[in-house]
């Protein structure tokens, strides 16, 4: 089958790093994005990864490891803003469907 | 900037009443997406669509179906609202470009629909 994991809750400090896990199944891969979703808005993009290796924007980087079915989203010096659900996304071969992860809510205290 | 819009930010509608729910996108994207969002449950694609007048069915179609009669526009439509369909509902686009599934897919702001 296709699956997506991740935890569904981490907290964590302002100024601090966080790491955010994403496991996944899937059949073939072409694929793999992370968004952002403040409560009660649209989920936003922030990366994708399609080959090994870590991507880096600003305080936010990506890894990805294909071999492991793996990925983690990396957030540096957190600020407040930052408190929001993070959505992992595989996309299978031959597909324009995403398949989601549950969420990661995160909260990021004084 | 992408920009996804939908109708209604929230909406109530009662049980067996018929819904439309609205999205329109102005970047000229081939594929357009209807989600449903629920706790502990994530995001599960309902319909899809790749072009005009063309659709396919996502994991949860059941009680649901779309129509695209423009390459902007794809409606979502609930033939006899149950509450169970009480959710938050996204709307999304993508450009088709080099290999299928590599496209960013872009969110509408969501509509929330009660169903009493």
């Amino acid at each position: 089958g296709q699956n997506i994991d991740q935890p569904t809750e981490m907290t964590a400090t302002e100024g601090a790093i966080v790491q955010i896990n994403c496991t996944y199944q899937t059949s073939g891969f072409n694929g793999l994005f992370w968004y952002q979703q403040h409560a009660g808005e649209a989920p936003t993009f922030l990366s994708y990864n399609v080959l090994d290796g870590l991507e880096e924007k600003g305080r936010f980087s990506s890894f990805l490891s294909r071999s492991k079915g793996y990925s983690y989203l990396l957030l540096k010096e957190l600020q407040m803003k930052d408190s929001a659900s993070y959505l992992c996304a595989a996309v299978p071969s031959g597909t324009y469907k995403y398949i989601f992860g549950t969420g990661t809510r995160l909260k990021v205290l004084a | 900037d992408v920009k996804v819009t939908q109708s209604s930010r929230y909406l109530v509608k009662r049980t067996g009443e018929k819904v439309f729910l609205e999205c329109v996108q102005d970047m000229d994207h081939e594929n357009m997406f209807w989600y449903r969002q629920d706790p502990g449950l994530g995001l599960r694609l309902i319909y899809f669509s790749y072009d005009v007048k063309m659709k396919e069915k996502g994991d949860i179609p059941e009680g649901y179906s779309v129509s695209r009669e423009k390459k902007e526009r794809f409606s979502l439509i609930l033939e006899s609202a149950s509450t169970n369909q009480t959710s938050m509902y996204l709307c999304a686009s993508s450009v088709i470009s080099g290999s299928v599934g590599t496209d960013t897919q872009y969110f509408g702001p969501g509509t929330r629909l009660t169903v009493l």
